[in-house]
């Protein structure tokens, strides 16, 4: 069966530092991998999409970028924190053609 | 493009009552709906989904919801709310989203309580 790992689940970041959170998904191939972020009152929304490795797309311009070195692996970056960056992140794959998401268990992000 | 819309960011009920959270949708092909539940500091979990076929869909933990194409209407019920369905719920459509990629398009979500 398909899993799908995030870490960490916690992190409390200075503004200004880095930032590298993780995701792989397991048991499927070529999955269509995503990065949400929920902010308090704000729903989710989509930051990143790929449909396959090296393939991404931007939802909206920001501080933070993606990238998917390997098949099920997603990865979401940032050179420097803002203090608008907190907020739960979610890694989400699908196995494409309008399938339901599957969703990690989530990062919560504070930056100070 | 599409878009959902949430009726309602927090709804109380009491427990053993009925619980009916509102969602209305716009696409412009027809619509694959989903409800998702999401309990604190955790990710998404699938509760229901309709893509074609019976507009009664049944989920999990006795949820269902109806596909209502005339009011673009995907409303989630439950007959008898129990204290462990507080949580936060979101309704999504799924549309195409370039070439051969289809994303889900989330409302902001609508965090039920159940008063005991």
């Amino acid at each position: 069966s398909q899993t799908i790992h995030q870490w960490p689940a916690t992190l409390v970041q200075p503004v200004g530092s880095p930032l590298s959170l993780e995701c792989t998904v397991e048991g499927t191939s070529n999955p269509n991998l995503y990065w949400y972020r929920q902010a308090a009152g704000r729903g989710l929304q989509l930051l990143f999409y790929s449909v396959g490795i090296g393939q991404i797309s931007s939802e909206v311009p920001q501080n933070l970028s993606a990238s998917r070195p390997q098949d099920r692996q997603f990865i979401l970056s940032s050179k420097k924190l803002l203090l608008s960056d907190s907020g739960f992140y979610l890694c989400a794959w699908s196995g494409g053609r309008r399938e339901k998401l599957f969703f990690g268990s989530g990062t919560q992000l504070s930056v100070l | 493009a599409q878009s959902v819309t949430q009726l309602g960011s927090h709804v109380s009920v009491s427990e053993g009552a009925l619980v009916l959270l509102r969602c209305n949708y716009s696409s412009s092909v027809p619509p694959y709906l989903f409800w998702y539940v999401q309990y604190p500091n955790q990710g998404l979990q699938l509760l229901l989904k309709y893509t074609t076929g019976a507009t009664l869909v049944k989920g999990i933990n006795g949820f269902e919801a109806e596909f209502k194409k005339s009011e673009t209407s995907f409303h989630l019920t439950k007959p008898s709310a129990h204290m462990s369905d507080a949580a936060e719920y979101f309704c999504a459509v799924s549309d195409q989203y370039g070439a051969g990629s289809y994303q889900l398009t989330f409302g902001k979500g609508t965090k039920l309580s159940v008063i005991p």
